[in-house]
């Protein structure tokens, strides 16, 4: 099955720009979406289809894809942004697919 | 708004089973489908499988098949899970989300199944 690779944790300052990754063959050629679960609250989808955001979610939420890697960025960090991130694909020769999430800590 | 609400935890002992409902408000409950995605203490996300709210269609992930049953039903606009043979390993809070092409928004606020002798 196809696989998503995520970096464990991310750090960053206050106000400073923020980039998780997620890994997986070929994935440019995917639709990826990204998720934001806060402790024990469930996921809210911030980025979907590489880049477009729901309404209600902030601009400095953005998202891209190319080649092997896709990019949650989000810019001008904030302490309530700190949160676990997790990337998800749907394969036509597989399920849906998360990543393995990624802690993003505020410092 | 579109909202989805789950029924409250439940504690079971191994090699029973549990039923998890999720009741839809808030949109045409046929027009999209419904998934179910657990997450095991300090784990990731799991996706469990989908149901078509509009025809019963079902797809469950792999390591789940013949364990799992999801159905729907219109008249409420709620969806169900049922899993059965219960392992400590099921211990997880169990989310029903939304289905849209290929994301899955909004999710349920989760539903605890602790799996415990």
């Amino acid at each position: 099955s196809y696989v998503l690779t995520q970096p464990p944790s991310v750090s960053v300052a206050p106000g400073q720009t923020a980039r998780i990754t997620c890994g997986g063959n070929n994935i440019g050629s995917k639709s990826v979406h990204w998720y934001q679960q806060k402790p024990g609250q469930a996921p809210v989808l911030v980025v979907y289809d590489d880049s477009d955001r729901p309404s209600g979610i902030p601009e400095r939420f953005s998202g891209s894809n190319s080649g092997n890697t896709a990019t949650l960025t989000i810019s001008r960090v904030e302490a309530g942004d700190e949160a676990d991130y997790y990337c998800q694909v749907w394969d036509s020769s597989s399920d849906p697919v998360f990543g393995g999430g990624t802690q993003l800590t505020v410092l | 708004q579109v909202q989805l609400v789950q029924s409250g935890a439940e504690v079971k002992k191994p090699g029973a089973s549990v039923k998890v409902s999720c009741k839809a408000s808030g949109y045409t409950f046929t027009s999209y489908g419904i998934s179910w995605v657990r997450q095991a203490p300090g784990q990731g996300l799991e996706w469990m499988g989908w149901i078509s709210a509009y025809n019963g269609n079902t797809n469950y992930a792999q390591k789940l098949q013949g364990r799992v049953t999801m159905t729907t039903d219109t008249s409420t606009s709620t969806a169900y899970m049922e899993l059965r043979s219960l392992r400590s390993d099921d211990t997880a809070v169990y989310y029903c989300a939304r289905y849209i092409l290929h994301w899955f928004d909004p999710w349920g606020q989760g539903t605890l199944v602790t799996v415990s002798s």
